[in-house]
C-alpha cells in the first residue's frame, strides 16, 4: 500500500515562502495512473484542491492559487514538494499530500490515498 | 464559499439511517462530474469512502452508499454506529473554476 508523509517547516514568515516535501513510498510516483496532489485545511475549515503534478512534470494549478504555487517532482528520491510564495497568514493550514488518481477523464481524478498531514503557521 | 453545497451537521441515534446532500451546480456535478466522497474521523486526515459516484474501496463497509441524481448527489450511512462520528466531504470538478472541489463538509454525530 503507498504511504505518504509531508515534511518540512512547521512556521512561515509573512510574505515568505513555504516549502513542503512528501516522500512516497510502498509505491512508484513514476505509476502512469497517478497524479500527486497537495491539498489544505485550514484550522477548523474544509478542504482545497492545490494542485497536483505528474510525473513527467506536467501539473494543474487551482487558478484561485495560480502565480504563487510550484508544485515539482523528484522521481529519483520518490518525491514530490510544494513552494507557496508570498504566504499570509490566510495560508496557515494542515497540508497533505495525497495520490490522484487518473480515471476515464482528468475531471473525474478522486484522491485515494493521504498522507496524515502537516500544519504550517505563518506568523512573524 | 464553495460551489457544492453541504448541511453543516447531521445527527442519528446508532442504528439509524442518515444521508448526507451535496448539491452543486450544471458546472459541476450537473454536468456529470464524477462525485467521490471522504470521511475525516477527529483529528486525523481525510481518508476516501466512495469513489466514481458509488464505489467503495476495500475495507469500507457496505453500509455506506451513494447516489446522485441532476446536480446532486447524497451519501447514505445505515446502521449508524459511533465510530461513524466525523466530518464528511464531497468532491467533484468545476469546469468555471477549472478545479477539483470540495463541499464544506458536514459533521455526523451519533446520538
Amino acid at each position: 500500500q503507498v504511504q505518504l508523509q509531508e515534511s518540512g517547516p512547521g512556521l512561515a514568515k509573512p510574505s515568505e515562502t513555504l516549502s513542503l516535501t512528501c516522500t512516497v513510498s510502498g509505491g512508484s510516483v513514476t505509476r502512469e495512473s497517478d497524479y500527486w496532489s497537495w491539498i489544505r485545511q485550514p484550522p477548523g475549515k474544509g478542504l482545497e484542491w492545490i494542485g497536483y503534478i505528474y510525473y513527467s512534470g506536467a501539473t494543474h494549478y487551482n487558478p484561485s492559487l495560480r502565480g504563487r504555487v510550484t508544485i515539482s517532482v523528484d522521481t529519483s528520491k520518490n518525491q514530490f514538494s510544494l513552494k507557496l510564495t508570498s504566504v499570509s497568514a490566510a495560508d496557515t493550514a494542515v497540508y497533505y499530500c495525497a495520490r490522484q488518481v487518473a480515471t476515464s477523464s482528468q475531471a473525474n481524478y478522486y484522491l485515494d490515498q493521504w498522507g496524515q498531514g502537516t500544519l504550517v503557521t505563518v506568523s512573524s | 464559499q464553495s460551489v457544492l453545497t453541504q448541511p453543516p451537521s447531521v445527527s442519528g441515534a446508532p442504528g439509524q439511517r442518515v444521508t448526507i446532500s451535496c448539491t452543486g451546480s450544471s458546472s459541476n456535478i450537473g454536468a456529470g462530474y464524477d462525485v467521490h466522497w471522504y470521511q475525516q474521523l477527529p483529528g486525523g486526515a481525510p481518508k476516501l469512502l466512495v469513489y466514481v459516484d458509488n464505489n467503495r474501496p476495500s475495507g469500507v463497509p457496505d453500509r455506506f452508499s451513494a447516489s446522485r441524481s441532476g446536480a446532486s448527489a447524497s451519501l447514505a450511512i445505515t446502521g449508524l454506529q459511533s465510530e461513524d462520528e466525523a466530518d464528511y466531504y464531497c468532491q467533484s470538478f468545476d469546469n468555471s473554476l477549472k478545479s477539483y472541489v470540495f463541499g464544506p463538509g458536514t459533521r455526523v454525530t451519533v446520538l
